[in-house]
């Protein structure tokens, strides 16, 4: 059963700093893309950034680019996303989400439970 | 301002036929990239529902289906019930293979 635990979302003030890990199970996790999807209170989904497998490829939203770093250990089966220069329009809840490939085109097929950051002074 | 256009609400009545639209660009569905979509059922985490454009993982109903034309997708919903009641979102590429989302519809059953 694949299984996907995000952590470390908190109350950071404007400007700091956050990193958020999602611990994955229950698939061969270096085999697969991994991304991170966000979704402020009461709004929709915004995909933020996206990794290869092995961790050469990354793919960031312009909305963080330059402020944040996606990166992948798969010897801990661990997703990271270094949140920096943070912004009171990054605040949400940021899912982990393991990647699958169709026909031409990306989709998320397993989400985590989220992880929820608070960016306010 | 999401980089594919949804209509923000649709509704009918329990057994009706539902439609929600997603509405991009050359730069997405146009450029032949698949669609792909969510629900997200009130309070919880966003679930695939179709991926491929018209496929559906293992335990979607039938009566959930999708289709594409040109720079547009649909996703039809038959035989309304109200557990279907939660917001559905769409998902493409972009050149970049980046993710682009629409920006959600909430479908009411009446």
């Amino acid at each position: 059963e694949v299984q996907l635990l995000e952590s470390g979302g908190s109350l950071v003030q404007p400007g700091g700093s956050l990193r958020l890990s999602c611990a994955a199970s229950g698939f061969t996790f270096s085999s697969y893309a991994m991304s991170w999807v966000r979704q402020a209170p009461g709004k929709g989904l915004e995909w933020v950034s996206a990794i290869g497998g092995s961790g050469g490829s990354t793919y960031y939203a312009d909305s963080v680019k330059g402020r944040f770093t996606i990166s992948r250990d798969n010897s801990k089966n661990t997703l990271y996303l270094q949140m920096n220069s943070l912004r009171a329009e990054d605040t949400a809840v940021y899912y982990c989400a393991k990647r699958s490939w169709y026909s031409g085109s990306w989709y998320d097929d397993y989400w985590g439970q989220g992880t929820l950051v608070t960016v306010s002074s | 301002q999401s980089v594919l256009t949804q209509p923000p609400s649709v509704s009918g009545a329990p057994g009706q036929r539902v439609t929600i639209t997603c509405t991009g660009s050359s730069s997405n569905i146009g450029a032949g990239y698949d669609v792909h979509w969510y629900q997200q059922l009130p309070g919880t985490v966003p679930k695939l529902l179709i991926y491929g454009t018209r496929n559906r993982p293992s335990g979607v109903p039938d009566r959930f289906s999708g289709s594409k034309s040109g720079t547009s997708a649909s996703l039809a919903i038959t035989g309304l019930q109200a557990e279907d009641e939660a917001d559905y979102y769409c998902q493409s590429c972009d050149s970049s293979l980046r993710g682009v989302f629409g920006g959600g519809t909430k479908l009411t059953v009446l």
